[in-house]
């Protein structure tokens, strides 16, 4: 059953603190994305990944890292650096980026709050 | 001007009617084209690809003007399960045809399907 998971669904974590969010998938793509959305907005993009061990920041990727050690996994921490990091965070995944490949499918994403 | 704007609605329409999404573009390299619903507190999911010549899929309609860089959906008989965010997204074409990998939303339109 191919797709996109992400993990923990919900992560609750205290000012100051890292946290990683978990993104796999088995559906054999070379790029990956991680986007946040905040209520009532678009999506926004944070980091992206073409191909194993290479990635781009996004439009927001301040406070945030990834790595693509693996293609089937793109990680996303978020650092203390990050000033407002409750939003509900979604990784993507799509064949390529060339025209035809480049339709990305979502995860079920991951809702963090800051206490 | 914003990359990608939609009217963000809401629309509130009986079951069987016919409602029209617009969306407008501010680039013009933009490559490729697509609607996305978004069901509440849930990840986006594709609904269909837009391409030049229009293409329709069972009661959805889409239509692309490269020259008046708007796209838009149309969707008849409407039914209850149609009740959702629909996100018009683009992507950058970069050099050598390939995209830059960045889906760029509209805010989204908030549809409801009312008994």
């Amino acid at each position: 059953d191919g797709g996109i998971t992400q993990s923990p669904k919900y992560l609750f974590r205290k000012e100051g603190q890292n946290v990683t969010l978990s993104c796999e998938q088995n559906l054999n793509h070379d790029a990956m994305y991680w986007y946040r959305q905040d209520p009532g907005q678009g999506l926004r993009l944070i980091y992206y990944s073409q191909i194993v061990n290479d990635f781009q920041k996004g439009d927001i990727a301040e406070g945030y890292s990834v790595s693509r050690e693996k293609k089937e996994s793109f990680p996303l921490t978020v650092t203390s650096a990050q000033k407002n990091p409750t939003a509900f965070y979604l990784c993507a995944s799509s064949g390529g980026t060339g025209r035809g490949t480049d339709t990305q499918y979502f995860g079920p994403g991951t809702r963090l709050t800051v206490l | 001007r914003k990359e990608v704007e939609q009217d963000p609605g809401p629309f509130n329409v009986p079951e069987g009617a016919t409602v029209a999404f617009n969306c407008t573009y501010s680039n013009s390299a933009s490559q490729s084209f697509f609607w996305y619903r978004q069901d509440c507190r849930k990840e986006p999911k594709l609904l269909m690809s837009v391409y030049s010549s229009g293409n329709e899929d069972g009661r959805f309609t889409a239509q692309l003007n490269r020259a008046s860089q708007y796209i838009s959906l149309l969707i008849r008989d409407s039914k209850l399960s149609d009740s959702a965010t629909y996100l018009c997204v683009v992507t950058l074409r970069g050099a050598g045809g390939t995209s830059y990998g960045k889906l760029t939303f509209g805010q989204g339109t908030i549809l409801t399907v009312h008994p």
